[in-house]
């Protein structure tokens, strides 16, 4: 069962395009996390947001928590096609914080 | 090692067989975590470790599913009597500790039943 659910669940956009991604839950999340993964590798962690509110920017990449830590948004600015891959948020529950994942969006940059 | 490392990458298993999937956390690492990845979906968990303890194997789907740690750090998932369902990418992922959330995940067991 996923608690987190992702949107859109595929995008493919030309470079140079801006794009939004969105991961909602009706559950409080400790913390949430944004991983990338490419085909036939593990996913790779690219932020952490920790904090209601918080926002955070790798390069072109701006990652939001939303204020009551139930949802997140991942923005990319002129993506490339080094951007392609599936992303997928995960919150952090429980005493073990085991990763709970989101649904997943497949991003396809087309150069 | 640099990573998370599991074995095989690949695995075909016949309908009923036995399998078992290694995990080499990264050394120091408290946390383990075992995760079932279908095809084009988000990781699904399965079990995790702190230390050599299970602490919580409530995503595990069956009991054909069994794992272990016994020294705490290598870490054998097996799934006995495989059946086609079974077929999945299966990740291991290690932790600092349980507190310290950031997890790292290896490449990963892809796993086909037929």
């Amino acid at each position: 069962t996923q608690l987190l659910e992702q949107s859109p669940q595929f995008l493919s956009i030309q470079e140079g395009e801006n794009l939004t991604v969105y991961c909602n839950s009706s559950s409080v999340f400790s913390s949430l996390q944004w991983y990338r993964q490419e085909p036939g590798e593990g996913p790779v962690l690219l932020v952490t947001v920790v904090t209601g509110g918080e926002v955070k920017k790798l390069k072109r990449l701006t990652f939001q928590f939303g204020d009551a830590r139930k949802d997140s948004s991942l923005h990319i600015t002129a993506a490339q096609p080094g951007d392609t891959g599936l992303y997928l948020c995960a919150g952090a529950r429980g005493a073990t914080n085991k990763l709970i994942f989101g649904t997943g969006t497949l991003l396809a940059v087309q150069p | 090692g640099a990573g998370v490392s599991q074995s095989p990458r690949y695995k075909v298993a016949k309908r009923g067989q036995d399998v078992a999937l290694r995990c080499d956390p990264i050394s120091g690492h408290v946390s383990l975590f075992w995760y079932q990845q279908a095809l084009g979906q988000g990781p699904e968990f399965l079990t995790y470790f702190q230390n050599e303890a299970q602490l919580d194997k409530s995503g595990l789907p069956s009991d054909r599913f069994f794992a272990e740690r016994p020294e705490g750090s290598v870490s054998t998932l097996k799934i006995q009597r495989t059946q086609q369902e079974d077929s999945a990418v299966y990740l291991c992922a290690s932790s600092l500790s349980r507190l310290r959330g950031e997890a790292f995940f290896g490449q990963g067991t892809r796993l086909t039943v037929v």
